[in-house]
């Protein structure tokens, strides 16, 4: 069964910091794309990041230069570096797995999430 | 940027009811087109790929169509556990981009 597990979910100070990790299980980590959407409260899906097998990194531009993503494959664990923080990064951080169909990644099994909030 | 606008925005249904909602892209996608269905305080779960495709475990009350910029989520008996919010996305490149959300209520 795959599990995804999200963490490193805190309060934090503009311009503060945080690691988001991801745990998963179920499934061979290394051969799949992996990504971050967060969602702020009461609103909609937003795509965040996302990181391919060879480490190809992709970012939304609202966080390019201060979010990065990375993946630890001998942990099966994602991770999402969040620097700078403001307070429209205020959400829920979910991490996605995506399945390869026909030439692209869509996303076939999600975490619970993990808040971050940004507030003074 | 691909823009994806989903219709209506909200909607009240009975159980029992036909409902259709429409995602329209702002430029073709092929059938690079998902469906996610969340219900509150809970991760969103896939339903949909290649804009027909049903995910595995997904009811066949679920169905998509379409193809290019104009694509449909039919559900065609509504249950009591379908009240909920579904979302589009393309994922025909990066940015991926979601629609807004269509909450169906009772």
């Amino acid at each position: 069964e795959v599990q995804l597990l999200e963490s490193g979910g805190d309060l934090v100070q503009p311009g503060g910091s945080l690691r988001l990790s991801c745990a998963a299980s179920g499934f061979t980590f290394s051969i799949y794309a992996m990504t971050w959407v967060r969602q702020a409260p009461g609103k909609g899906l937003e795509w965040v990041s996302t990181i391919g097998t060879n480490d190809d990194t992709y970012y939304a531009d609202s966080v390019k230069g201060r979010f990065t993503i990375s993946r630890d494959n001998s942990r099966n664990t994602l991770y999402l570096q969040v620097n700078g923080l403001r307070a429209e990064d205020t959400a829920v951080y979910f991490c996605a797995k995506s399945l390869v169909v026909d030439g692209r990644g869509y996303f076939d099994y999600w975490g619970q999430g993990t808040l971050v909030t940004v507030s003074s | 940027d691909i823009q994806m606008t989903q219709s209506p925005s909200s909607l009240s249904a009975s159980v029992g009811d036909r409902v259709t909602i429409t995602c329209r892209a702002s430029q073709g996608i092929t059938n690079y087109l998902a469906w996610f269905q969340q219900k509150p305080g809970k991760a969103p779960k896939s339903l949909i790929y290649g804009a027909s495709s049903l995910q595995s475990g997904v009811p066949s009350r679920f169905s998509g169509s379409g193809s290019g910029t104009d694509f449909t989520l039919t559900i065609s008996s509504l249950q009591p556990e379908d009240f909920a919010t579904y979302y589009c996305q393309q994922y025909i490149s990066y940015p991926l981009t979601f629609g807004g959300g269509t909450k169906i209520e009772i």
